[in-house]
């Protein structure tokens, strides 16, 4: 069972649409980040949520955390194919740091 | 360029031997976590390692095993390999043992046994 799960798996959408992805637990959460992969590279911490109801912004990225500090969204607006990648959430956890298996973004242009 | 660095990128070996993957990490971090990715399972945590000591363990095969050094490099030994070895292995490195998943990764190690 994993412990984060992120959907869609797959989303391939055309430039300048809007898309949301989603990271869900059923355990709470302290904070989770948000990280990008890109093929043969290492991930890339984009942003760190903490608060229940915590919203960050970076430029076209929001990112959001769940009240219950259980869940976490990333919203992309006016997508561009710069933002392709591999989306992980992560999360603290017995002093694990657990990954999901990632959302693999497409931006067609 | 997160500061972290891994080496070997890429190494090709043959079932039942073994292999030492090495990573340095950000100047001034203390701590040290490996992983491996294979496209099915995602980022797997293996281990980590805090100041040398070992602080918190994941799903690490008995095959594998890890340390720190006190330069704080670490190396993550793999042996008696098997196909299903075959993966990225990637090192992060986090200033002390974190309460959040702030982790800046190394290029990764791809592994690829035959």
């Amino acid at each position: 069972t994993q412990l984060l799960e992120q959907s869609p798996q797959f989303l391939s959408i055309q430039e300048g649409e809007n898309l949301t992805v989603y990271c869900n637990s059923s355990s709470v959460f302290s904070s989770l980040q948000w990280y990008r992969q890109e093929p043969g590279e290492g991930p890339v911490l984009l942003v760190t949520v903490v608060t229940g109801g915590e919203v960050k912004k970076l430029k076209r990225l929001t990112f959001q955390f769940g009240d219950a500090r259980k869940d976490s969204s990333l919203h992309i607006t006016a997508a561009q194919p710069g933002d392709t990648g591999l989306y992980l959430c992560a999360g603290a956890r017995d002093d694990k740091i657990i990954f999901g298996k990632g959302t693999r973004l497409h931006i067609l242009p | 360029d997160s500061g972290v660095t891994q080496t070997p990128k890429h190494l090709i070996t043959a079932t039942g031997q073994r292999v030492t993957l090495r990573c340095s990490p950000r100047s001034g971090d203390l701590s040290v976590y490996w992983y491996q990715q294979s496209l099915d399972q995602g980022l797997q945590f293996l281990i980590q390692y805090y100041n040398g000591e070992e602080r918190a363990k994941g799903n690490i095969l008995e095959r594998f095993s890890a340390q720190q050094f006190p330069d704080l490099h670490s190396e993550l030994n793999l042996s008696s390999l098997e196909l299903g070895d075959s993966a990225l292995y990637f090192c992060a490195s986090s200033v002390a043992a974190p309460k959040t998943g702030e982790l800046f990764f190394g290029e990764g190690s791809r592994l690829t046994v035959l």
